[in-house]
């Protein structure tokens, strides 16, 4: 079935430096797209969204790109923290539906000191 | 800022026994969410909840789950008969609109 999916389940970084963080979607339905952070013990956390009529989007230190012609999507967090540790879940849904989102695998970020 | 909060934080039941998990959503949202995360593995849509009535729900969410919107407030996910394979987190989400969802901090449910 349709799905969303992480390229990389672990991600270790330097602190200090940007973290990539890619996902791929499958489904064409797909219109509006969701980064979560998700911290052990607590809940996903909205980090940015994108809508699919735009390719870049930027927030406070992070990054979402929108590759639609490949079904890709990534985040980048700039000069990574280590409060930036946590699992990272992109997600997916129609904007216009009020439907579910979808949440890929997840990848986990670790900081290297 | 405001939260969304859940009640218990975590749950421990026999198998067959029934649960009621409880969420309290921001209180201007108007759809409300249940999801699941099974240890180690992605967050998995359970239910969505919008004018006082099951919007969508997956495969998941058979006959032994129901939601409940009991008053203005509360919002709640009753497991009828527990498995021992219902054992993971479950977050409440609410919205005001289409997205995105805010979660709560979930109740981690543990069937023995």
């Amino acid at each position: 079935g349709e799905s969303v999916g992480l390229h990389l389940p672990t991600l270790s970084v330097q602190e200090g430096d940007n973290s990539i963080i890619n996902c791929a979607y499958s489904n064409s339905a797909s219109d509006y797209f969701i980064w979560y952070k998700q911290e052990s013990g607590k809940g996903p956390q909205f980090i940015i969204d994108i809508r699919s009529n735009m390719d870049k989007r930027q927030g406070q230190r992070v990054t979402v790109l929108l590759n639609k012609t490949v079904k890709h999507l990534s985040l980048q967090i700039a000069a990574t923290q280590p409060g930036d540790s946590a699992v990272y879940f992109c997600a997916e849904t129609a904007y216009s539906s009020a439907s579910k989102i979808i949440f890929g695998s997840g990848t986990r970020l670790s900081i290297r000191p | 800022e405001p939260e969304v909060t859940q009640t218990p934080s975590h749950q421990v039941t026999q198998m067959g026994q029934e649960v009621i998990l409880r969420c309290v959503p921001i209180s201007n949202h108007l759809y409300f969410y249940w999801y699941r995360q099974i240890l180690g593995q992605k967050v998995e849509f359970l239910v969505s909840f919008y004018n006082n009535e099951i919007s969508e729900k997956s495969e998941i969410f058979d006959d032994q789950f129901s939601v409940e919107r009991p008053d203005g407030s509360n919002f709640t996910l009753k497991i009828r008969s527990t498995k021992l394979e219902d054992s993971a987190m479950y977050f409440c989400a609410s919205s005001p609109n289409n997205s995105p969802l805010h979660f709560g901090n979930g109740t981690r449910l543990t069937v023995t």
